[in-house]
């Protein structure tokens, strides 16, 4: 079975660029989730997806940052313009349902640098 | 005071020994718990569930505290492989969940 794809791996960019995150779930799974990992801290929830609808963005900072998952299969998290503390891994992760039993599945992540 | 904290790291401990990192929640209605490892540059993967009866899978087990607010992790016979980062994951419901800061483990020969 295929993991969760993100792409891309790495991306550097400059203060005040834009910058776009892709993500493809595991088959089937209903909910997806955008993490941001600062070095040296735990994955900090930004947003969370229901299929194609917004479950949890109050984390997310809704003035530069937005994502989208329309047909409720992959999703992407855009910056723009980005600052130097958004310089994180940016972590997707799908899970079968809602419950709070299932575990989540993680992709490999975009490394993000800002300049 | 943070929802979800982790005993602060690093554990430097040598290969054979036993070690044990404690995390507390502060919302009395989180529902589910679990332990995921993170080793360096790597995503995070689950290592276990936590069970209010506690589990245990090999040379690991979690307990969970409700009373206490606070879940468990215990690792025997320390290997090398075992060097990492532990993350504590509380669930508050369907759609909350956070993670706790991790603690890292090495273990050396």
């Amino acid at each position: 079975e295929a993991g969760v794809a993100q792409s891309p791996r790495y991306k550097i960019i400059e203060k005040r660029q834009s910058v776009a995150f892709w993500c493809n779930p595991i088959s089937g799974h209903a909910t997806l989730y955008w993490y941001q990992q600062i070095l040296g801290q735990g994955p900090k929830l930004l947003i969370q997806f229901q299929n194609n609808g917004v479950v949890d963005d109050s984390q997310l900072p809704k003035d530069r940052f937005s994502a989208e998952r329309l047909k409720g299969v992959d999703s992407t998290l855009k910056i723009q313009p980005a600052k130097l503390e958004d310089s994180a891994v940016y972590l997707c992760a799908s899970r079968l349902g809602a419950s709070a039993y299932n575990e989540q599945f993680f992709g490999p992540g975009t490394r993000l640098t800002v300049l | 005071r943070k929802e979800v904290e982790q005993d602060p790291g690093p554990f430097n401990v040598p290969e054979g020994a036993t070690v044990a990192f404690n995390c507390t929640y502060s919302n009395s209605a989180s529902q589910s718990f679990f332990w995921y490892r993170q080793d360096c540059r790597k995503e995070p993967k689950l290592l276990m569930s936590v069970y209010s009866s506690g589990n245990e899978d090999g040379r690991f087990t979690a307990q969970l505290n409700r009373a206490s607010q606070y879940i468990s992790l215990l690792i025997r016979d320390s290997k090398l492989s075992d060097s990492a980062t532990y993350l504590c994951v509380v669930n508050t419901g369907g759609f909350k969940t956070i993670f706790g800061a991790g603690t890292r483990l090495f273990v050396k020969a």
